[in-house]
């Protein structure tokens, strides 16, 4: 079974901290994704990365960066933590797909999540 | 922006009840449609993936059918069980979006032994 381990589950930090964020998958998949998660709203993609030291915005990636060093290991870096950050946050990895015969994001392999992190930012 | 819906946002049943749940998103520039359960205090675990107009999958008492030309799937479950409780969400992929899902907010399931 793929395991996607995130390092904390649950965190609490202060405002103007900087905050790492770690997720660290098994099996060797290509394309890692960071979400967070509030009441009343889907899922949201904040960064994705489908190959080392490659990254992609996602639909809410202000406040945040990220690092992808390391196949296996994919890193939300909060720069500046604020209240408005305070969310459950999730890490997930899949296969990548091919495309013209070249890795692409658009796979039809399912996601695979680690079990969050609850962030409290004070 | 893309929009995905899924409804009813909550539903309550009994055991031994059927239910269902809708996902509507748009139906232009279709690419995929993921299912997924996510228990309480567990991580989101895959369902179904579903990329052809008309396509139905099972997985035990679990089905899903899929609607691409009109922008909906279905989600089905026979016989619920308390088991079964969790949130579904759906997930849209288009061919335009640099292979993004798009997720819905959920339907979160009580099923009451």
């Amino acid at each position: 079974d793929v395991k996607v381990t995130q390092s904390s589950r649950y965190l609490v930090k202060r405002t103007g901290e900087k905050v790492f964020l770690e997720c660290v998958q098994d099996m060797d998949h290509e394309n890692m994704f960071w979400y967070r998660q509030d009441p009343g709203l889907g899922l949201r993609l904040i960064y994705f990365s489908y190959d080392v030291k490659m990254k992609e915005k996602g639909d809410i990636p202000e406040g945040y960066s990220v690092s992808r060093e390391k196949k296996e290991r994919f890193s939300l870096i909060l720069e500046s933590a604020s209240t408005n950050q305070t969310s459950m946050y999730l890490c997930a990895s899949s296969l990548v797909g091919f495309r013209g015969g070249r890795g692409s994001p658009y796979s039809n392999q399912p996601q695979h999540f680690g079990d969050g992190t609850r962030l409290s930012i004070l | 922006i893309l929009n995905v819906e899924q409804s009813p946002q909550s539903l309550h049943v009994q055991e031994g009840d059927s239910t269902n749940f809708t996902c509507s998103f748009p139906s232009s520039n279709f690419y995929a449609l993921h299912w997924y359960r996510w228990e309480t205090a567990k991580s989101p675990e895959a369902l179904f993936v579903m990329t052809l107009n008309g396509d139905e999958k099972k997985k035990g008492r679990i089905s899903a059918t899929l609607n691409t030309k009109e922008g909906y799937s279905y989600l089905y479950i026979k016989g619920s069980q308390p088991e079964d409780s969790a949130t579904y969400l759906c997930a849209f992929k288009a061919r335009n979006q640099g292979g993004k899902l798009i997720f819905g907010q959920g339907t979160e399931l009580s099923v009451k032994p």
